[in-house]
């Protein structure tokens, strides 16, 4: 079984650029969570998406966005790139039999110079 | 949303147990308690989750009191392997809660 994978793994864009980074759900899950996390800090929930709709958003502003595909693979979409989005970007999935467990991917890396 | 607390860090040696203490005073009836441990530049990896009581699998205890305002995780006899950050979740899809990771605990095992 295949887990949740990511990419790219790392990436480097300068401010004002939009990224797209992309995150395959583990076989059998059909619930997507997006979270930041800064050097030091613990993950911080972006937003989820359950049935290609987006299903409750943590404190993030609106060039934060996402999509869900009918694979229930996901994206997450920021625009207008600031320097303090600099962090890790994590993707966690949840079985469609136990939704309040999250499985995480490895991370996307961005670095806003 | 239910925060938690936990300290931010612990120091222990090969072969020990470590119980490490999350508070979530704010726990929501739907709320689940899950622990996660995450090595650096790495994805958080999933340990245990429980609802009440005592869980156990292969490699944790979580132990929850009645009232659930808090919760233990116990590791037995930690390696050095085990030196991570640890984090306590506490949120319920049902319940659409935002779920707040914290700062969690460093863990620290010595030779």
């Amino acid at each position: 079984e295949t887990g949740v994978t990511q990419s790219p793994t790392h990436l480097i864009k300068t401010r004002g650029q939009q990224v797209t980074l992309r995150c395959s759900s583990q076989s059998g899950h059909n619930t997507v969570s997006w979270y930041q996390q800064a050097l030091g800090q613990g993950p911080q929930f972006i937003f989820q998406y359950y049935r290609e709709e987006e299903n409750g958003r943590g404190n993030f502003p609106p060039r934060f966005s996402g999509l869900q595909f009918p694979n229930y693979s996901s994206e997450l979409n920021v625009n207008a790139l600031e320097l303090d989005d600099s962090a890790l970007y994590l993707c966690a999935s949840s079985p469609r039999e136990n939704r309040d467990t999250q499985y995480f991917g490895p991370g996307t890396r961005l670095t806003v110079l | 949303l239910a925060k938690t607390t936990q300290p931010i860090s612990m120091d222990s040696y090969e072969g020990q147990e470590v119980n490490i203490t999350c508070s979530h005073n704010n726990i929501a009836t739907n709320d689940y308690i899950t622990w996660y441990q995450q090595f650096p530049s790495q994805g958080p990896r999933f340990i245990i989750q429980g609802y009440k009581t005592k869980v156990t699998n292969e490699v944790a205890s979580l132990f929850i009191p009645a009232d659930r305002k808090s919760s233990t995780l116990s590791l037995p006899r930690v390696s050095l392997s085990d030196t991570a950050v640890y984090y306590c979740l506490v949120a319920g899809v049902y319940n659409f809660n935002k779920f707040y990771f914290g700062s969690g605990t460093k863990l620290n095992v010595k030779p």
